[in-house]
């Protein structure tokens, strides 16, 4: 089964760095994605972990600790477009084979000036 | 240019006016999939392929139908819609199976039933 948590709503401010947080529950585990979805529009990928540790791309980077079932994707220098939700989505084996995501109902964040 | 797309975009029907709703992708993925999405709930699997001629239920199947007698096509049916179908729909694919494949997503289907 699955259990994803992750806040619904965060707030910042221009230029500034947020952080966030995405907790989950999956049987038969194998790698987390995060995507960013704007208001009316498809979901787009961010990043994948599959291994412990910090994974940077540019001014987006997703964190994964598979022992205490947490992943974070942090933002840096914060611009207007990135007001966006943030879907976290741990990907689990299926018994028949291949994976399945899950998706988180997401983190709205606003970018203020 | 690699895409997948749906149509149509927006749709407004009737309650028990069967619909189809249509994915193509041509990346050549062997993997596609069908997700609503509602207010407060998230996106939601409907239905899943791993390959031609193999499909399978997502979480939340009832009330939808789907096929893949092609590799690029898997059509989402509603043979008798109901007002609780009424959602944003979005049609995915990746690579294959692997973990760590990319999913792209359509534009995205917006129904509405009356």
């Amino acid at each position: 089964g699955q259990n994803i948590d992750q806040p619904t709503e965060m707030t910042a401010t221009e230029g500034a760095i947020v952080q966030i947080n995405c907790t989950y529950q999956t049987s038969g585990f194998n790698g987390l994605f995060w995507y960013q979805q704007h208001a009316g529009e498809a979901p787009t990928f961010l990043s994948y972990n599959v291994l412990d540790g910090l994974e940077e791309k540019g001014r987006f980077s997703s964190f994964l600790s598979r022992s205490k079932g947490y992943s974070y994707l942090l933002l840096k220098e914060l611009q207007m477009k990135d007001s966006a939700s943030y879907l976290c989505a741990p990907s689990q084996i299926l018994t028949g084979g291949g994976n399945k995501l899950t998706f988180g109902t997401g983190t709205q964040l606003k970018v203020e000036l | 240019e690699a895409q997948v797309t749906q149509n149509p975009r927006y749709l407004i029907t009737v309650t028990g006016k069967k619909l189809t709703v249509t994915c193509s992708q041509n990346m050549n993925h062997e993997y596609m999939s069908w997700y609503r999405q509602d207010p407060g709930l998230g996106l939601r699997q409907i239905y899943y392929s791993m390959n031609v001629e193999v499909t399978d239920k997502g979480d939340v199947p009832e009330g939808y139908k789907v096929s893949r007698k092609e590799k690029r096509n898997f059509p989402l049916i509603l043979e008798s819609p109901s007002p609780n179908q009424t959602s944003l729909y979005f049609c995915a694919s990746r690579q294959d199976r692997g973990s760590g494949n990319e999913q792209f997503f359509g534009p995205g289907t917006r129904l509405t039933v009356l």
